[in-house]
């Protein structure tokens, strides 16, 4: 079993479009990452979250701690944004073992 | 911004044959990671290092493999003796303080096992 699902699996837009990734899971957590994997397959760390809302840029990520909920949003979507967005878990442990969810493979078209 | 750097970016080696794979970590950062991915697949935990040893490992991280901070700067995975199994995408991260702290990701060495 899954302890992090994440939806859609791919996803398809316009440039200009207002995306959502969705993240749910099913443990405790001290923190949520979302991450973005390049299609070379470096992994860039966006946001580390334990609650509420944060934003950078054109990106915005939410967590619900209640609902085991976290999504993330990209604004005004972009070509250069087309990438796979990974959700990943720290399940509360002082060693910061990450629990990843199978991504999100992005593509924004011109 | 400080990076997390892995080398080699590809290896190709031959099955049965000890490969190492090297990162430098940040510097002032404490607690050390290896993860894999196979094609296709979500990213797996290999293994996490702090105060120069082993914390925790996964089932993954069988006596094939093993990890070593030689010096001040340099963290280490091995494979002693590689399987067709074993080809995937290598990321060494970093954390200045672990749980509930930032990660960095090195941007990975592919290992193609033939």
């Amino acid at each position: 079993k899954n302890e992090v699902e994440q939806s859609p699996q791919n996803l398809t837009a316009q440039e200009g479009e207002f995306i959502t990734i969705n993240c749910s899971y099913s443990v405790g957590i001290s923190a949520l990452h979302w991450l973005q994997q390049h299609p070379g397959g470096g992994i860039v760390s966006l946001f580390m979250l334990s609650s509420g809302k944060k934003k950078h840029g054109r990106l915005i990520a939410t967590i619900n701690i209640q609902e085991k909920h976290s999504s993330l949003h990209i604004t005004a979507s972009h070509p250069r944004d087309s990438a796979v967005y990974i959700c990943a878990v720290d399940r509360g442990s002082t060693l910061g073992r990450l629990y990843f969810g199978r991504g999100t493979q992005l593509t924004v078209w011109p | 911004e400080p990076e997390v750097t892995q080398t080699p970016s590809h290896q190709v080696t031959q099955m049965g044959q000890e490969v190492i794979l090297r990162c430098v970590p940040i510097s002032n950062h404490l607690y050390f990671y290896w993860y894999r991915q196979i094609l296709g697949q979500k990213v797996e935990f290999l293994v996490s290092f702090y105060n120069n040893e082993i914390s925790e490992k996964s089932e993954i991280f069988d006596d094939q493999f093993s990890v070593e901070r030689p010096d001040g700067s340099n963290f280490t995975l091995k494979i002693r003796s590689t399987k067709l199994e074993d080809s995937a995408m290598y990321f060494c991260a970093s954390s200045e303080m672990g749980g509930g702290y930032g990660y960095t990701f090195g941007s990975g060495t592919r290992l193609t096992v033939v």
